[in-house]
């Protein structure tokens, strides 16, 4: 157990609808990522956020937003969803600027678009 | 751009044999990390081991060691003893150091079975 935790497990939806993944970090952690994982583009880096604020983007999709809240848990909001976003959507975190890099990741978010 | 590259889909091997999963990588980068992470077919991404670039030493974690080779842009990965448990998808991954674009770049991964 890495200390990420991911909500939902399983998500199955249709085209066009929208929603929302939830993590949250393991304890003392800043900083949070998340990653797509697809059959055909592998693992793919789409956002970070550190304490709350932004701090890189990835090939993320202008349909997909993201943010972190003061509790430092985040979500990924996945909007007019298409048959192409079903994939493994996994959240990092790791200790942020001064501690130590390693990045850990919670047991991932299967989404299924119909 | 910083690439990862995984040259073997697939491998298969026995039972307490040693096997070598390759990868290379491509950076102008100083400072990194590289990364071994193994993802079961539960699909959680475990990381198995780490290396700092500026660490001369191999990393070791059990049955699990590194070759790692600076100059060549080399990071391979040695598992000994293999284990049943070992099968897995095993990604070969590099993150930058301390700046501020620290995401992981993941090869697209060696499938691994373990053949009792």
């Amino acid at each position: 157990d890495s200390g990420v935790t991911q909500t939902p497990k399983h998500l199955i939806t249709a085209t066009g609808q929208r929603v929302t993944l939830r993590c949250s970090p393991r304890s003392g952690d800043l900083s949070v990522y998340w990653y797509q994982q697809s059959l055909d583009q592998g693992l793919q880096f789409l956002i970070q956020y550190y304490n709350g604020e932004e701090r890189a983007k990835g090939n993320i999709l202008e349909r997909f937003s993201a943010q972190q809240f003061p509790d430092l848990h985040s979500e990924l909001n996945l909007s007019s969803l298409e048959l192409g976003d079903s994939a493994l959507y996994f959240c990092a975190s790791s200790a942020g600027l001064a501690g130590p890099e390693t990045q850990y990741f919670g047991p991932g978010t299967r989404l299924l678009v119909l | 751009a910083q690439t990862v590259t995984q040259s073997q889909p697939e491998m298969s091997v026995q039972e307490a044999e040693t096997v070598t999963l390759s990868c290379t990588y491509d950076t102008s980068e100083n400072n990194y990390y590289l990364f071994w992470y193994k993802q079961p077919p539960s699909r959680q991404m475990i990381l198995v081991i780490r290396q700092e670039a500026y660490k001369q030493q191999n990393a070791t974690e059990n049955r699990f060691s590194v070759n790692f080779q600076k100059a060549a842009k080399s990071f391979s990965l040695k598992i000994s003893d293999s284990q049943l448990g070992d099968t897995a998808m095993y990604f070969c991954a590099f993150m930058k150091r301390r700046g501020r674009d620290d995401k992981i770049i993941f090869g697209k991964g060696t499938r691994l079975h373990i053949l009792p």
